[in-house]
């Protein structure tokens, strides 16, 4: 059983572009949160996705935009970077809100290390 | 919003000694508290959580004591090894039926954890 899987897994762009970011859940799970983790940091929530809609925000600009797929599969976009989005962008998935009465626990991926300069 | 605050952020041990690692959080209604192990250059690995409804859990050589009173939750590692040397994440998370839920997990800053041999 395959587990959290996200890609690339390095990458390296330039101030101004946009980047997409790939992962795919857990298989039986349905929902995929991202997260930000700054070098020495720990993971910033920057939102969740649930039936191919965003459930919740964290504290992260407009340029910081996804998608859900039907087959749970998700993407995270971010355009016009900046220095500091330079991070490793984490994926976790869980089973739907409910589940377990809110206490769904998230598996992550291995993350992408994204480079801006 | 739920603020969580890990100590200490360095810890260093002799191997066969026990380690602890202590969080706190800021909102009462918190009712899920995962921990995570971080290994260089990977993404966070659920190692053991704990539900607000139990006081404590044991997996093995590791376990986790919450105490709802003071708002804070423990991580204890018997017998060290140097395999256990790595970041270590606590976090909190709030029911999806409170203001600003749906299970996104606010983390701690990080404890790194070195064992020697």
């Amino acid at each position: 059983d395959a587990g959290v899987t996200q890609s690339p897994t390095h990458l390296i762009k330039t101030r101004g572009q946009q980047v997409t970011l790939r992962c795919s859940p857990k298989s039986g799970h349905d929902t995929v949160s991202w997260y930000q983790q700054a070098l020495g940091q720990g993971p910033q929530f920057i939102f969740q996705y649930y039936e191919e809609e965003e459930r919740q925000r964290g504290n992260f600009p407009d340029r910081f935009s996804g998608h859900q797929f039907p087959n749970y599969s998700s993407e995270l976009n971010v355009n016009a970077l900046l220095l500091g989005d330079s991070a490793l962008y984490l994926c976790a998935s869980s089973q739907r809100w409910g589940y377990a009465g809110g206490l769904e626990t998230q598996y992550f991926g291995p993350g992408t290390r994204l480079l801006v300069l | 919003g739920e603020n969580v605050e890990q100590h200490p952020s360095t810890l260093s041990v002799q191997e066969g000694d026990s380690a602890v690692i202590k969080c706190t959080y800021s909102d009462s209604a918190s009712n899920y508290f995962p921990w995570y192990k971080q290994e260089l250059g990977k993404g966070p690995q659920l190692i053991i959580d704990i539900r607000s409804n139990v006081g404590e859990k044991k997996d093995q050589r590791i376990a986790v004591t919450l105490n709802k009173t003071a708002k804070h939750f423990s991580l204890h590692i018997t017998e060290t090894q140097p395999e256990d040397s790595a970041v270590y994440f606590c976090a909190a998370t709030l029911p999806p039926w409170t203001s600003g839920g749906y299970n996104k997990l606010i983390f701690g800053a990080g404890t790194r954890l070195a064992v020697h041999p």
